[in-house]
């Protein structure tokens, strides 16, 4: 199992708002870490889209759109992936990344459905 | 142009060996950390070993460590992982991914197609 948790599915419309979580476990505080966030298409590698620490440190991939952004919901202990008018093109799996305990882990992944 | 191409892959026994080579061009190589991502089919990416710059940090996923030694070559602009005591679990699509300046950077703009490896008697 990974050790961070993503729901396995998620769907919305187009035009409408995705939310997409990466929980961590309650050993660990979401607050002290990098999350990184991969979306992959079916056939394809995986593209880096942006990275979220704070509203202050933060970075987005080269070409990604400003429609992707990240958070943090520490009452949660979770990242998040917004993703804001989504568009047919954003179905597609999306990871979550952290560094840990001298290894990088990957969430489980979530398939996003764009109706 | 950034280019990662994976080779080595293929079908091997339970128990042999096999290493993958990456060449890499279109950025300067001894700059970043390299690394070893596998997919099996149908599942989650899987982080399998990084090395740093110089070779000088290294690390293992559990599943792999013991088994898998990660290596590089400046000089020839390649990334390569011998892997031993393959097992049923090991096969995957196995990406060869461009890491970031600092060994413990998680931007990892460039990633390979991928080379395939089959563990089946």
């Amino acid at each position: 199992q990974p050790v961070l948790t993503q729901p396995p599915s998620s769907s919305a419309s187009p035009g409408e708002s995705a939310r997409l979580t990466c929980t961590l476990p309650s050993a660990i505080n979401v607050g002290n870490y990098n999350i990184y966030w991969y979306q992959q298409k079916p056939g394809s590698p995986p593209r880096y889209l942006l990275y979220y620490y704070s509203d202050s440190d933060k970075g987005q991939g080269s070409g990604v759109p400003s429609r992707f952004s990240g958070s943090k919901d520490a009452s949660a202990n979770t990242g998040t992936l917004l993703i804001s008018g989504l568009q047919s093109e954003d179905e597609a799996d999306y990871y979550c990344m952290i560094w840990r305990s001298h290894a990088w882990v990957f969430g489980g992944g979530t398939k996003l459905t764009v109706l | 142009e950034v280019q990662l191409v994976e080779s080595g892959g293929g079908l091997v026994q339970p128990g042999r060996s096999l290493r993958l080579s990456c060449a890499a061009s279109g950025f300067t190589f001894d700059d970043y950390a390299m690394h070893w991502v596998r997919q099996a089919p149908g599942k989650g990416l899987e982080w399998v070993s990084g090395i740093n710059w110089n070779s000088g940090n290294i690390a293992y996923a559990d599943s792999v460590k013991g088994r898998f030694t990660i290596s590089r070559d400046n000089a020839k602009n390649s990334l390569y992982l011998q892997m031993n005591s393959l097992r049923a679990e090991d096969m995957a699509l196995y990406y060869c991914v461009k890491g970031g300046s600092s060994w413990y950077g998680g931007v990892w703009d460039f990633w390979g197609q991928g080379t395939l490896v089959t563990v089946s008697s």
